[in-house]
């Protein structure tokens, strides 16, 4: 089965320095990955997407992912953090049930906390 | 547009209350799901809409019932909830249910069973 394991629960940094959270999967097959954002008492909103084409993935608001299938990672980073950024972070990856329909496997999350 | 809107944005209702939540995209997607979100957790699935035929139904209580009466709106009604029911309600949807189609999801419900 699919999974995705977040290795921070937490990741403090400070306005202007690099971001990185860091995402182990586990995946059987070729994996789609996703980093999606969810800001205090909103819904998640997709970061960037990984679905076997470039293994450098570019996002929205300057965030990036590398796939890294000897490693079985896909971090994403940042390089000057924003106030803004301050939020959860779930790493996702797909799976396929029984059915052949797919199923989002979330990470438990990283919540990145941004100080001036 | 990658809009998916959810109304009412906080919903506050009692045990023996029947309320409903609605979900809208006007992206042409054809699948369409149900997640709830406790605090400090992702969120879990419940419900997946295809073709507006219901496709998976994660073992919900049958006190949660969802309707999707066309392609672009998806409900979920509300009966008899329970207080450990109080979470956020998020829709989402995408393009098909295939690996590569990418979800979007809406603000969510706040929902509070007292």
């Amino acid at each position: 089965a699919q999974s995705v394991t977040q290795l921070d629960s937490h990741v403090s940094v400070s306005e202007g320095t690099p971001v990185l959270l860091r995402c182990n999967y586990s995946s059987s097959y070729s994996p789609s990955l996703f980093w999606y954002v969810q800001h205090p008492n909103k819904g998640l909103q997709l970061l960037l997407k990984y679905t076997s084409a470039a293994t450098l993935v570019k996002g929205i608001n300057g965030f990036e992912a590398e796939f890294k299938k000897s490693e079985t990672s896909f971090h994403l980073t940042k390089p000057s953090a924003h106030m803004s950024d301050a939020a959860e972070y779930f790493c996702v990856v797909t799976t396929v049930m029984n059915t052949g329909f797919q199923k989002l496997v979330f990470g438990t999350g990283t919540r990145l906390l941004v100080s001036p | 547009d990658t809009e998916v809107t959810q109304t009412p944005k906080h919903l506050v209702m009692g045990m023996t209350n029947k309320k409903s939540l609605k979900c809208e995209q006007h992206m042409g997607h054809r699948a369409m799901y149900w997640y709830k979100q406790k605090a400090k957790k992702p969120p879990e699935l419940m419900f997946v809409y295809s073709y507006e035929k219901l496709s998976i139904n994660e073992s919900v209580p049958s006190r949660f019932s969802p309707e999707c009466p066309n392609s672009s709106l998806l409900n979920l009604h509300l009966h008899a909830l329970q207080p450990e029911d109080s979470a956020l309600y998020l829709c989402a949807s995408s393009q098909e249910q295939g690996v590569l189609d990418t979800q979007y999801f809406g603000p969510g419900t706040r929902l509070t069973v007292l």
